[in-house]
């Protein structure tokens, strides 16, 4: 199994909402991101989780709360969106969390939120 | 700090032209890695290449072919006979230490039948 999942595909939220994004692989890697998308923008980092640790948080708003529960899975808990901050919400995983050898990151097809 | 600069906004061709798309990038690291995605309209990053900063060899993957070269410090991507379906939004990456992957602005590459 050589691929990312993401649960929802599309997810529209009004900004009173609380809403969780699903990320999953079963490549045993022991990285994962969370990148936001703008439209026709490159992806911006979010979060990095090593070792089911949060490693990297690039200053993203407290509105969005990553967690990993296992090795396996990580989720984005929004709350209290507001309408920028609608966006496709990449998730991506990768072997080494050293960030050096062999590091590809396997990306998932995203979830595009909506926020009313 | 590093920085990816893909200079080309948008660039259009006609179908089975060729089209380079262009990759500079900035780093002080010694080791690093550099990569190329496609994103089609569907939104998927898709994988196309990954080099480290070691490895200057060119390479060719069907109709894609890659030219690194560190004294330039650039990374081009090359799309012989182009095709509609190659019609996405093509990011250069790198990667050093740190774990973090910084993408380039994106090039929108629109091939017309």
């Amino acid at each position: 199994d050589t691929e990312v999942t993401q649960t929802p595909k599309h997810l529209v939220m009004g900004m009173t909402n609380k809403k969780s994004l699903k990320c999953e692989q079963h490549m045993g890697h022991r990285a994962m991101y969370w990148y936001k998308q703008k439209a026709k923008k490159p992806p911006e980092l979010m979060f990095v989780y090593s070792y089911e640790k949060l490693s990297i948080n690039e200053s993203v708003p407290s509105r969005f709360s990553p967690e990993c529960p296992n090795s396996s899975l990580l989720n984005l808990h929004l709350h209290a969106l507001q309408p920028e901050d609608s966006a496709l919400y990449l998730c991506a995983s990768s072997q080494d969390p050293t960030g050096l050898a062999d590091n590809e990151q396997f990306f998932g097809p995203g979830t595009r939120l909506t926020v009313l | 700090a590093q920085k990816v600069t893909q200079a080309q906004t948008e660039i259009s061709v006609v179908e089975k032209e060729d089209v380079t798309l262009d990759c500079v990038y900035e780093t002080r690291d010694t080791t690093y890695y550099l990569f190329w995605y496609k994103q089609p309209p569907s939104g998927e990053l898709v994988f196309l290449i990954r080099r480290n900063s070691f490895d200057e060899q060119n390479e060719i993957s069907g109709r894609y072919s890659w030219n690194f070269q560190k004294s330039t410090s650039s990374f081009n991507f090359t799309i012989t006979a182009s095709q509609v379906v190659d019609s996405a939004i093509y990011f250069c990456a790198l990667e050093g230490y740190g774990n973090k992957l910084v993408f380039g602005a994106g090039t929108i590459l629109r091939v017309k039948s």
